[in-house]
């Protein structure tokens, strides 16, 4: 249980482009989830929490804007890097909130990472 | 300061060792702590979850929690090859809809 899909894994585009991540959650439904960046050798940095049917809550430093976040349904969530540039190359994680489950617990559950190389 | 404390490494250790990896944290509103597994370019992996101070146990692996020194760790027992990876240690200040406050990660490494 608690199995949360990413697509695409890697993606390459020309600057100026968006590129569309999609986040899924199969088994379980997720009110919450929450968008991560993470740099070579760095750790997770938050961008954004997303719940179900409302805006997002993005964290200080991210540009709103630049990182549109829609959570339309209890198992999706997509985040759409607009007008992407090299420095929005980083390696993208979501992670969705699930409540109690098999294992007892009330926590997140991790994508796979979606890896984003703008050229 | 950081608010999560976490030695990145690298660690290299034997087969078969007991591995430890340690982090402290300042805020003290912090009460579930947790250890996820990052395998190079892939998604974190939750490993354990406690609440609050004390120990919890899962096969191999043990998390313990101390409160009062605002430490905790992860032992891994029998440590093999497939646990190289990077452990991140997290924390928040409520369930699973508090944002989670990581650390930097410690690479590990077991050598056959």
């Amino acid at each position: 249980g608690a199995v949360v899909s990413q697509h695409p894994s890697r993606v390459i585009c020309k600057s100026g482009t968006s590129v569309k991540i999609e986040c899924r959650s199969l088994d379980f439904q997720a009110t919450t989830m929450f968008w991560y960046r993470q740099f070579p050798k760095q750790s997770l940095m938050l961008m954004a929490t997303s719940n179900e049917g409302s805006k997002a809550t993005y964290e200080q430093g991210v540009e709103k804007d630049k990182f549109l976040i829609n959570h339309a349904s209890l198992t999706l969530s997509t985040l759409t890097v607009t007008s992407a540039h090299p420095e929005d190359s980083s390696f993208y994680i979501c992670s969705a909130r699930d409540i109690g489950g098999q294992r007892g617990t009330d926590t997140q559950y991790f994508g796979p990472g979606t890896r984003l190389t703008v050229l | 300061q950081k608010e999560v404390e976490q030695d990145p490494g690298p660690l290299s250790v034997p087969e078969g060792a007991i591995v430890s990896l340690n982090c402290t944290y300042s805020n003290s509103a912090f009460q579930y702590f947790m250890w996820y597994r990052q395998y190079s370019r892939k998604g974190p992996e939750l490993l354990m979850y406690t609440y609050s101070s004390g120990n919890k146990e899962d096969g191999r692996f043990t998390a313990q929690v101390d409160k009062s020194s605002k430490y905790i760790s992860l032992f891994i027992r029998d440590s093999q090859p497939s646990d190289s990876a990077t452990y991140l240690c997290a924390m928040s200040a409520g369930k699973g809809a508090q944002k989670l406050v990581f650390g930097q990660g410690t690479r590990l490494t077991i050598n056959p």
